[in-house]
Order: C-alpha cells, then structure tokens, then sequence
C-alpha cells in the first residue's frame, strides 16, 4: 500500500518567511510523528499526534514551530519567521503500534 | 552521556562476511528498540525490531538484546555490498505519554565487495 507521503519534497524559502510542511501518514495510522535529522546525526524527536490529539511537543526547538493534526489523518509543522539553523530535513513517521515508518522527508533551506 | 550510543565508523566488511552493529542505550526504562537502515540521501527503513531479552532473527539479520547490559546489537550476516548504508538504533522510552524515538548517530557500514 501506499507509503507516508510529505510535501513539498524540497523548500527553500528567505529568512523571516513563514513555512508549511505537510505529512499525509499511511492510511489507518493512529499516531504522526515528525521528527529533524541534521546530515550525520539521527532524527531528532519534534512532536507527535494521536489521532488529532498532540501528546508531545517536547521537541519543538521554541514557539516558532506548531503543529497541527485538525482530522486525524494529514499534519502540517509550519515554523514561523524562519532562521537559517531552521534548515534540514524535516521528516514524518506514522504508526499503528509500536513501529514508526518514515516518509521520504522535506529538505528545507533557509537563505 | 548520550542516551543512545552508536559507533560512527565506518565499519568495513567483506562481501559474505558478518557485520556487527552495536548500540547502548542510558535509560534502563526502556522498553523497544528497533533498527533502521538510511542509504545515502534515503529517509531511515526499518528493518527490525525487538522488545524481549534475547536474539530475533529476520532472514540475514539478527537482533539481540541485553536489557541488564543496556545492549541492543543487530548482526547481518552474509553481508553484501547492497547493505553498505548507516544503520542507526532507536529507543522508545517506558511510561508517560510519549511514545517517541531516541535515535544514536548511526553507524555507516561499507561492505566491500
């Protein structure tokens, strides 16, 4: 079936520029994550969904970035007045149990 | 103390040969741990998971897990040039509300043909 699915693949936006990045998680997945992975390290936690519900925002770096699941299926992260440490890949992980499968990510550039 | 300790490497390998990724982990609350594999430029696959003490076996590859050692390793075995990728581990963390992954840097294998 089909994959989680992120949009757009490739962002590059001007600093101060508002953004949205949006994940649409495999069909029937309770629970949306979105994680950052910077090249050489491994995802780092942002926040996550059950259904609409946000359990855990622990990892969203300051009150720039939000993110919302409003029907329980498609998430956006918008990260307001961007910074050019804003830039990497943003990346959604959905699950139905205890394994999370990744989508192919969003490259965000900040100029 | 990182919460989740992989070797950077690389770790080379001879094609047929068997590959041995090691990851530690600080909180002994935890309770899952998975493997995934990223190729260059690839978001992170996963490739197996194990919950219990003891080993799990997936085809080539072997997980095995030490919860009093705070040790989760994953072995491919009959190693191929298509695994060379970084393997990284994760850790789900125990109770509260947060079902997020703590992931270790990775360890990138090559495996030489």
């Amino acid at each position: 079936g089909a994959g989680v699915s992120q949009s757009p693949r490739y962002k590059v936006t001007k600093r101060g520029q508002d953004v949205a990045l949006r994940c649409d998680p495999i069909s029937g997945h309770v629970s949306l994550y979105w994680y950052r992975q910077a090249l050489g390290q491994g995802p780092e936690f942002l926040t996550y969904f059950n259904y609409e519900a946000q359990q855990d925002k622990s990892g969203l770096p300051n009150d720039r970035f939000s993110a919302e699941r409003p029907e329980g299926s498609i998430s956006t992260l918008t990260i307001q007045r961007t910074e050019q440490r804003d830039s990497a890949m943003y990346r959604c992980a959905s699950s139905d149990s205890y394994e999370q499968y990744f989508g192919p990510g969003t490259r965000l550039t900040v100029t | 103390q990182k919460e989740v300790e992989q070797n950077s490497g690389p770790l080379s390998v001879p094609e047929g040969a068997i590959a041995s990724l090691n990851c530690t982990y600080s909180d002994r609350g935890s309770q899952s741990f998975f493997w995934y594999r990223q190729y260059s430029g690839k978001s992170p696959e996963l490739i197996m998971s194990i919950y219990s003490n003891g080993d799990k076996e997936d085809g080539r590859f072997t997980a095995q897990l030490n919860k009093a050692s705070q040790y989760v390793s994953l072995l491919i075995r009959d190693s191929q040039p298509s695994d060379s990728a970084t393997y990284l581990c994760a850790v789900k963390g125990y109770g509260g509300a947060t079902n997020k992954l703590i992931f270790g840097t990775g360890t990138l294998l090559a495996v030489q043909p």
